[in-house]
């Protein structure tokens, strides 16, 4: 099994950057997903992380620490839109299907 | 593509009913999954299929039953159901083990 933590909200001014973190700890581990979800929609996807190190995409970028059990999302020039819930989620390694386990979200507020 | 459809939208059953909840994707993705989502707690994985007429226990499969007997439907059957039922679902396929998962627009179940 495996725990997953973020926090649960985070405020942040619009133009600013927001650096969300989740940790995990995993019994085996094959990836690390980050959904963006806005209130009463589905879950979309941002990144997939499975080797250490930085991934860009545009004004979102992902980090990953195998070593530590750490990722964070980085979202740089805000928008009023970036308003949503962010899903960290880790896929194991020891099940056939690689089932993913999310953390319960972090909400970002992105004020004027 | 219409990607995940998912219906119905909304549904209030009463305890004891029984209903299915219908996923269906056309995007000839082998996996599928269902998850349920409730405040605080993330999303939490019911069942989920590696094709069709393979099917596997999630974390919380009690209450629930699954079939998928096209590798397109993937329908969600409640049995008898409870106040704890009570969540919004969410079904959702990826066309590999480790390839994003894509949602759909899920449905809101109350339970009286």
């Amino acid at each position: 099994g495996q725990n997953i933590d973020q926090p649960t909200e985070m405020t942040a001014t619009e133009g600013a950057i927001v650096q969300i973190n989740c940790t995990y700890q995993t019994s085996g581990f094959n990836g690390l997903f980050w959904y963006q979800q806005h209130a009463g929609e589905a879950p979309t996807f941002l990144s997939y992380n499975v080797l250490d190190g930085l991934e860009e995409k545009g004004r979102f970028s992902s980090f990953l620490s195998r070593s530590k059990g750490y990722s964070y999302l980085l979202l740089k020039e805000l928008q009023m839109k970036d308003s949503a819930s962010y899903l960290c989620a880790v896929r194991e390694t020891t099940d056939s299907w690689g089932k993913l386990q999310f953390g319960a979200g972090t909400q970002v507020v992105v004020t004027p | 593509n219409a990607g995940v459809t998912q219906t119905p939208k909304f549904q209030v059953l009463k305890t004891g009913q029984s209903m299915t909840l219908q996923c269906a994707q056309d995007m000839n993705h082998e996996y599928m999954s269902w998850y349920r989502q409730d405040p605080g707690m993330g999303l939490r994985l019911i069942h989920y299929s590696v094709g069709a007429g393979i099917t596997d226990q999630g974390e919380v499969p009690n209450g629930y039953n699954v079939s998928r007997s096209t590798t397109e439907d993937f329908p969600l059957r409640l049995l008898s159901a409870a106040p704890s039922q009570t969540s919004v679902y969410f079904c959702a396929s990826s066309r590999g083990r480790a390839d994003e998962q894509f949602f759909g627009p899920g449905t809101r179940l109350t339970v009286l």
